[in-house]
């Protein structure tokens, strides 16, 4: 089954502990890409990735990380969580590029006290 | 920067009836268009798209235009069920204006009454 998995689905943290979040997928796509959604804003991209160590930053990468080793995985990293990265987050894959379909994961619900 | 603009929600309809959510957008480029829904507790799913003017895409009895000459990209269904109540996005991909960086509305929310 084509699908994005991210761990963990749900995480409660403290200012300053870093954290990863995983991302997976098994389409063999070029193009992954991390989401924030907020209420009222809509989805904003952090980081995006056309292939293995090709990535670079969307509207929102403050206080993120990403790496690309592998095809399949695209990790985010929060090296100093604060309590306004406190959110929705999505991964998500696509054959090429944003113009294609994209696959989202389930989504990881973070919170930063 | 290119942008999405979407009716904002929630919309609120009895089972039947008929839909449209409306959206507009401004891209520098030629975008390639998109609808997205997403059900409680999950992740966005692709509903439709469009990638050139005049073109209408379509999907489980959603359906929606590519209108250049007006900037919009409105979804409409006939006869909504109680199951399509979920977060609508509109979103836009313009390659052509050399982003990589997809734009997405704020999202219309549908809630469907039996």
């Amino acid at each position: 089954e084509a699908q994005v998995t991210q761990n963990p689905r749900y995480l409660i943290t403290v200012t300053g502990k870093k954290l990863t979040v995983t991302c997976s997928q098994n389409m063999n796509h070029e193009y992954m890409s991390w989401y924030r959604q907020d209420p009222g804003l809509g989805l904003r991209q952090i980081y995006y990735s056309m292939n293995v160590e090709v990535t670079d930053k969307g509207d929102v990468p403050e206080g993120y990380k990403v790496s690309r080793k592998e095809k399949r995985n695209f990790p985010l990293i929060l090296e100093s969580p604060s309590p306004n990265q406190t959110s929705l987050y999505f991964c998500a894959s696509s054959l090429e590029g944003p113009a294609h379909d994209q696959y989202f994961g389930p989504g990881t619900r973070l919170l930063v006290l | 920067g290119d942008s999405v603009t979407q009716m904002e929600g929630p919309v609120t309809l009895s089972e039947e009836a008929f839909l449209t959510i409306n959206c507009t957008y401004t891209a520098t480029g030629y975008p390639s268009l998109f609808w997205y829904v997403q059900y409680p507790g999950e992740g966005l799913q692709l509903l439709l798209k469009a990638t050139k003017a005049d073109d209408k895409g379509s999907n489980k009895g959603f359906e929606a235009t590519y209108r250049k000459e007006t900037t919009s990209f409105h979804l409409e269904k006939g006869s909504v069920q109680v199951s399509d109540s979920a977060v609508y996005f509109c979103a836009l991909s313009d390659l052509g204006g050399g982003s990589y960086i997809p734009t997405f509305g704020r999202g219309t929310s549908l809630i469907v009454h039996p």
